[in-house]
């Protein structure tokens, strides 16, 4: 069975643009929760969709925002980079919503964004 | 709001020794615990959890503790090997907002 599959695993980007960053959820799962990687701050949750529904959000500015797609598959876009965005950006994918009996999350291996 | 800290931040020990990692949550609602194990280039893996209604779980050479009352909980690695060098993270699943806090992670260094 697939794991949790991202793309692309680098980007490099100047502040002012945005990006779009994909992630494919493992095979059957229908949630994918979105966390942010800093070295020091550990893992900051960002937002979780399900059935392509945001069930929940963390404590981003708007600039932060995504979408889930029939087929599970979900994009986060980040609009108006800043030199703060750098910071490597992780999926996780369960087959329930996150809320539901403590539900696992199967992590992917991630995309580092570099903003200059 | 919600808070998971953990200690230590990096810890070195030699092949064969035990490593103990701690976490300390805030939210009394949390009952879920799980703990990942991050390699260079790779994404967090579960590598064991423990939910609010056990003490104590162990799989081979990992275990983990947790106390409610004072709201700790720790990863204990045993027979450490050169493999088991990584980034470690704890969480702690909050049920009042249905999300998992992640604490600062410790990078272990298993010395051969």
């Amino acid at each position: 069975k697939a794991g949790v599959t991202q793309t692309p695993r680098y980007l490099i980007k100047t502040r002012g643009q945005q990006v779009t960053l994909s992630c494919s959820p493992i095979s059957g799962h229908r949630s994918v929760s979105w966390y942010q990687q800093t070295p020091g701050q550990g893992l900051q949750f960002l937002f979780e969709y399900f059935s392509e529904t945001q069930r929940n959000k963390g404590n981003f500015p708007g600039r932060f925002s995504g979408r889930q797609f029939s087929n599970s598959r979900s994009e986060m876009n980040v609009s108006t980079l800043e030199l703060g965005d750098s910071a490597l950006y992780l999926c996780a994918s369960s087959s329930r919503p996150v809320d539901a009996a403590n539900e696992k999350l199967f992590f992917g291996s991630g995309t580092q964004l570099s903003v200059l | 709001g919600e808070n998971v800290e953990q200690h230590p931040s990096t810890l070195s020990v030699q092949e064969g020794d035990s490593a103990v990692i701690k976490c300390t949550y805030s939210d009394s609602a949390s009952n879920y615990f799980p703990w990942y194990k991050q390699e260079l280039g790779k994404g967090p893996q579960l590598i064991i959890d423990i939910r609010s209604n056990v003490g104590e779980k162990k799989d081979q050479r990992i275990a983990v503790t947790l106390n409610k009352t004072a709201k700790h909980f720790s990863l204990h690695i045993t027979e450490t090997q050169p493999e088991d060098s990584a980034v470690y993270f704890c969480a702690a699943f909050t049920s009042g907002t249905y999300k998992y806090i992640f604490g600062t992670g410790t990078r272990l260094k298993v010395l051969a």
